[in-house]
């Protein structure tokens, strides 16, 4: 079946570190992926995308990395600060465009 | 600019009654999607709409659920005959037509059953 999921369901890291958030996901007719930022009674919020004919996409401090061969997705959050605290979910559309399959997230936490 | 609109923002239904959410998409996007999210857990998917159409209602409920969004006006999730089993956020997205376009979520709706 579909899946979309994550490899730590919590991370805290020091104030200034780079921060890791994996996902792993099953269907290989996916193309498009996207993480989200949720903080705690908002709705999610876009951080950055990537389409299946990229391996990397780069943003204002994050950084996205695909490898298809493995279906493996993950975000990286340099100099991560405390406003970076929030739960992080990975998403995926296999019908380019239409529904997202979403992780279960992983809630990051940021240590003064 | 305003984004996602969505409301109420809490809405309280005792069981049997009827609860509507509303949803205005951003400007200029005419592709509209409801999630529920339960407590501790991802956003699930339930229903994909454009202007009086609805694309793809995969993950509505058999019963009791629907959703239009119709020519002038928000979008409406509607959930007959509440159970308590229905609370849950409730966030819709919205999109601009095209391939691949990041979908763009309101602040939710949190519906309570009493």
């Amino acid at each position: 079946g579909e899946s979309v999921g994550l490899h730590l369901p919590t991370l805290s890291v020091q104030e200034g570190d780079n921060s890791i958030i994996n996902c792993a996901y099953s269907n290989s007719a996916s193309d498009y992926f996207i993480w989200y930022k949720q903080e705690s009674g908002k709705g999610p919020q876009f951080i950055i995308d990537i389409r299946s004919n990229m391996d990397k996409r780069q943003g204002q401090r994050v950084t996205v990395l695909l490898n298809k061969t493995v279906k493996h997705l993950s975000l990286q959050i340099a100099a991560t600060q405390p406003g970076d605290s929030a739960v992080y979910f990975c998403a995926e559309t296999p019908n380019q465009g239409g529904k997202l399959i979403f992780g279960q997230g992983t809630e990051l936490s940021v240590k003064p | 600019n305003a984004g996602v609109m969505q409301n109420p923002r809490h809405l309280v239904r005792r069981r049997g009654q009827e609860a509507r959410l509303r949803c205005s998409p951003m400007k200029g996007h005419s592709h509209v999607y409801w999630y529920r999210q339960l407590p501790e857990e991802g956003l699930k998917f339930m229903v994909y709409l454009q202007k009086e159409n609805i694309i793809d209602e995969s993950g509505m409920p058999k019963e009791r659920f629907s959703a239009e969004f119709p020519k002038e006006g928000p979008s409406i999730l509607r959930i007959q005959q509440v159970v308590r089993g229905d609370s849950a956020a409730y966030f819709c997205a919205s999109s601009p037509a095209g391939s691949n376009q990041p979908q763009h979520f309101g602040d939710g709706t949190r519906l309570s059953i009493l």
